[in-house]
C-alpha cells in the first residue's frame, strides 16, 4: 500500500561522526534487503544489500544489521561526510524478479 | 549493473492531458517496474511490465490512468494519463537483475501538473 503523506523524518549528523538509519520491514518472509540513497534530483543509487541468512554485513563506510526478530533494519555510516547528505530508503524483495516495497525514508543532513 | 535512461527528465503539464515517459535499459531485462515518488515520500510501486503480456498493476492504481507498453526486452513506457494535480510526482523506471537481486532505478522524471 502507499505511504501517507508525512514528511520524511530527518537526522542531522555532525561531520566526522556516525550516523545511524534505522527501518522496520514488515513480511517476515522477506529473505533480501537493500539500503538505497537518494540524491536530490537523482533516482535511488544501491548502497548495500544483504540476506537474510545474515545479521551483519559491511561495505566501505557502511554496515548493514539485521534483525529478523524484529523485523528490523539498521545502516550505519561511519565517519558521516556531507556527501553523505541524502534520503536513505531502506527496501525489502518481494519476489524474484526485482520488485520492492520500501520504508519511510530518512533525510540526512549533515552539518558542518 | 543496468544503466537505466528515463525521458523526459522533467516537464510541466497541463491539468487534463497525458505524458508519456519513457524507459530505455542497456542491456535485455525480463521485467521493469514503475514507481512513483510523492513529494517528501518513499516510493511507491505502480506496476510490473513483463515483455509479451499485459502490465501487472499494483492496488490502487489501473490501466486506464496508467497504461505501460512493453515492447522488447529493452525498452517500456509509462503513460500519465488525464493528469490532475494530484498526479505531481517522481515516476522513476527499475529493472531488477535475473536474480532477482540489486534492482537498479532510473534518474526518474519529475512531473508537475498545473
Amino acid at each position: 500500500g502507499e505511504n501517507v503523506g508525512l514528511h520524511l523524518p530527518t537526522l542531522s549528523v555532525q561531520e566526522g561522526d556516525n550516523s545511524i538509519i534505522n527501518c522496520a520491514y514488515s513480511n517476515s518472509a522477506s529473505d533480501y534487503f537493500i539500503w538505497y540513497k537518494q540524491e536530490s534530483g537523482k533516482g535511488p543509487q544501491f548502497i548495500i544489500d544483504i540476506r537474510s541468512n545474515m545479521d551483519k554485513r559491511q561495505g566501505q563506510r557502511v554496515t548493514v544489521l539485521l534483525n529478523k526478530t524484529v523485523k528490523h533494519l539498521s545502516l550505519q555510516i561511519a565517519a558521516t561526510q556531507p556527501g553523505d547528505s541524502a534520503v536513505y530508503f531502506c527496501a525489502e524483495l518481494t519476489d524474484s524478479w526485482g520488485k520492492l516495497q520500501f520504508g519511510a525514508g530518512t533525510q540526512v543532513v549533515v552539518t558542518p | 549493473s543496468a544503466v537505466i535512461s528515463q525521458k523526459p527528465s522533467r516537464d510541466i503539464c497541463q491539468r487534463g492531458t497525458s505524458l508519456t515517459i519513457q524507459c530505455q535499459v542497456d542491456s535485455q531485462v525480463t521485467m521493469m517496474f514503475w514507481y512513483r515518488q510523492q513529494p517528501g515520500q518513499s516510493l511507491t510501486l505502480i506496476a510490473t511490465a513483463n515483455q509479451g503480456s499485459e502490465a501487472t498493476y499494483e492496488s490502487g492504481f489501473v490501466i486506464d490512468k496508467f497504461p505501460i507498453s512493453r515492447p522488447n526486452l529493452t525498452f517500456s513506457t509509462l503513460t500519465v494519463s488525464n493528469m490532475s494535480p494530484e498526479d505531481s510526482s517522481i515516476y522513476l523506471c527499475s529493472v531488477g537483475t535475473d536474480r532477482g537481486t540489486e534492482a537498479f532505478f532510473g534518474q526518474g522524471t519529475r512531473l508537475t501538473v498545473v
